[in-house]
């Protein structure tokens, strides 16, 4: 079945150092994808909806500058985290919208980024 | 605007049934979910359903909508040590975006 893949799944990096994150869908094209963060025991939330050949659209009070989202292809969205903080430690997910499976969504099974 | 909400802790006895309780808020929702989140792992998706669908049953789990309440539950059967997890009630429907509830905790016991 379709398969949507983050790399790294663990990923350690210094204070104001970036980090990337990729989001791909494996078997299908995604034209629209989907970053989610999570704060250690609180709940998914929406950072921003990921457009194939546009700008991203970004949730209130997530900061655009900070997390650079690319789309450039139909499978790869990826989110960098600018100038990283131990405040962004946290793990992030995408999901993708698999448009001839009836729309159906699928999630990658998340990236855990800690800054130290 | 668009809410899951369901409680945030659950205790049972192993080998009891476990029934996680959500209630969402958008009615044009066409999925709705259930996720497993084991500590340090990623989420696991255990089971949607269709909003056209009343109950969906796989194995240990079972699925019972009602949309006129818009209430979802997960009931799992003989509940094991194992499916001590977060479990994520989520939605998803409007514009693809899957909206999730703050996950409840199930804490099984020997």
């Amino acid at each position: 079945g379709a398969v949507v893949s983050q790399h790294p799944s663990r990923v350690i990096c210094k204070s104001g150092t970036s980090v990337k994150i990729e989001c791909r869908s494996l078997d299908f094209q995604a034209t629209t994808m989907f970053w989610y963060r999570q704060f250690p025991k609180q709940s998914l939330m929406l950072m921003a909806t990921s457009n194939e050949g546009s700008k991203a659209t970004y949730e209130q009070g997530v900061e655009k500058d900070k997390f650079l989202i690319n789309h450039a292809s139909l499978t790869l969205s990826t989110l960098t985290v600018t100038s990283a903080h131990p405040e962004d430690s946290s793990f992030y997910i995408c999901s993708a919208v698999a448009a001839l499976a009836g729309n159906t969504i699928y999630f990658g099974e998340g990236s855990w980024l800690t800054v130290v | 605007g668009e809410d899951v909400e369901q409680s945030l802790f659950l205790s049972v006895r192993e080998g009891d049934s476990s029934v996680i309780n959500c209630t969402y808020t958008d009615s044009s929702s066409t999925y709705l979910y259930w996720y497993k989140q084991e500590p340090g792992a990623g989420l696991q998706l255990l089971t949607y359903i269709f909003s056209n669908m009343d109950m969906k049953q796989d194995q240990r789990l079972t699925v019972l909508l009602n949309k006129k309440d818009k209430h979802l539950s997960l009931r799992i059967a003989d509940t094991q040590t194992g499916d001590s997890a977060i479990y994520f009630c989520a939605e998803g429907g409007g514009g693809f975006k899957t909206i999730f509830g703050a996950g409840t905790r199930l804490f099984v016991k020997a």
